[in-house]
Order: C-alpha cells, then sequence, then structure tokens
C-alpha cells in the first residue's frame, strides 16, 4: 500500500493569512488529489494535481483561493489563501497505489485547520 | 454531474444482527470504493470494485457492485462494536476514474 504524509498535521490559523500543506508519497504517482472534509460532512475533491501541467479544479474552487504546486512525481503542496474560519477543515491529499487504473486510492492523515 | 447518495446517514444496531448500506449513483462509472473512518482519522480503504457483479469480502464486511443499476451495498454479518465508525462509498468519474465522489456516509454505532 501507499504511504501519504502530510504536514502539518493541524495548525490554527488567522484570518486573511495563508497556510501551505505539504504531501509526500513513498512512491511515483502520475496523479495527485487534494479533497476538503468540512466538519461533520463528507469529502469533497478540490483539485487533481498533476505533474508536469496546472492543477485542474472542481467546480467551486479557484486557483486563487487553492493554488496548487506539483514539482514532482511523490510531492505535492495546496495553500489555502486569505483564510477566513469557513475554511476550517481537514484537507486531505490522496494518491493511487500505483497510478495505473483501477488502483485503491490512499488517503494521507490529513492537516486540520482551524481558522479564528 | 456525477452525484451519489447513501442511506442511511445513521445507523444504530445490537451487536450480532446483520445490516446493509446502500449506495446509489446517478452516472456510469466503472469504478467504486468503500472506505472506513474513524472519529479523528483519515480514511482506510476496505474495497475497490471494477466490474458489475463484483464481490469482495474481508471479515464481516462484504461488498457488491451492480452497474446496470448503478448500486453498490457494503452488508455487516454479525457485527461486532469494533465495526463502529462512519463508512462512505466513493465513485470514480467516468472521465477520470481517479477524481472520486463521496457520498455523503453513514455513521455506524454497533452496541453491545
Amino acid at each position: 500500500s501507499a504511504v501519504i504524509s502530510q504536514k502539518p498535521s493541524r495548525d490554527i490559523c488567522q484570518r486573511g493569512t495563508s497556510l501551505t500543506i505539504q504531501c509526500q508519497v513513498d512512491s511515483q504517482v502520475t496523479m495527485m488529489f487534494w479533497y476538503r472534509q468540512q466538519p461533520g460532512q463528507s469529502l469533497t475533491l478540490i483539485a487533481t494535481a498533476n505533474q508536469g501541467s496546472e492543477a485542474t479544479y472542481e467546480s467551486g474552487f479557484v486557483i486563487d483561493k487553492f493554488p496548487i504546486s506539483r514539482p514532482n512525481l511523490t510531492f505535492s503542496t495546496l495553500t489555502v489563501s486569505n483564510m477566513s474560519p469557513e475554511d476550517s477543515s481537514i484537507y486531505l491529499c490522496s494518491a493511487p497505489r500505483s497510478g495505473g487504473f483501477g488502483d485503491t486510492q490512499y488517503f494521507g492523515p490529513g492537516t486540520r485547520l482551524t481558522v479564528l | 454531474e456525477l452525484k451519489v447518495e447513501q442511506n442511511p446517514l445513521f445507523l444504530s444496531m445490537q451487536e450480532g444482527k446483520n445490516y446493509t448500506i446502500y449506495c446509489n449513483y446517478s452516472t456510469t462509472s466503472d469504478r467504486l470504493y468503500w472506505y472506513r473512518q474513524d472519529p479523528g482519522k483519515s480514511l482506510e480503504s476496505l474495497f475497490v470494485l471494477l466490474s458489475n457483479g463484483a464481490v469482495k469480502q474481508e471479515g464481516r464486511l462484504m461488498a457488491s457492485l451492480d452497474t446496470k443499476a448503478r448500486l453498490s451495498t457494503l452488508h455487516i454479518t454479525a457485527a461486532v462494536h469494533d465495526l463502529s465508525a462512519t463508512y462512505f462509498c466513493a465513485v470514480g468519474h467516468q472521465t477520470s476514474g481517479s477524481r472520486l465522489t463521496f457520498g455523503e456516509g453513514t455513521q455506524l454505532t454497533v452496541n453491545p
């Protein structure tokens, strides 16, 4: 199984500031994904982080608010910009086991963000 | 737009009983996932279902997929307290099966 780590595991931030979350996968993968889980809710896909090209954002999410970097096949960052209390959520990155069809999608431990 | 619905959203059951969680989805897909989430934890992968009629079992949990009905089930046999958790189904998008849309989740509580 893929091992995915995230930093930080949690943070408390002030309104108007930005936080960058890091995601590291222990093997090379073509695609990595970023999800948001609001308190007591399900997961919602924010964007797909593609190596060598710009991230692809889902409806309702924009690059200015959630810029994503993907410098290589094992690492990605998600920045939550100009934060407000509504951004308080758990942010999870995900990657398939080997990048191929039908593989299990594994999830990182998540970053619990609280915005005051 | 792909939509995924689970029911029930909350399930309280006695140890030793059987029950089924249902997952319906709105558009064609070639893969469906089941995950478990414990409070304050990330998601644990349970099953990946890739074809019509697929059935997978692990311990007291069995998952099946009917792509024609766009329905997956997660059946719990002889529940035990350790199965208490939130269970999510997630469906892969047709254009990119690795992009997932999640159901609302089923919060399962197994009582002694």
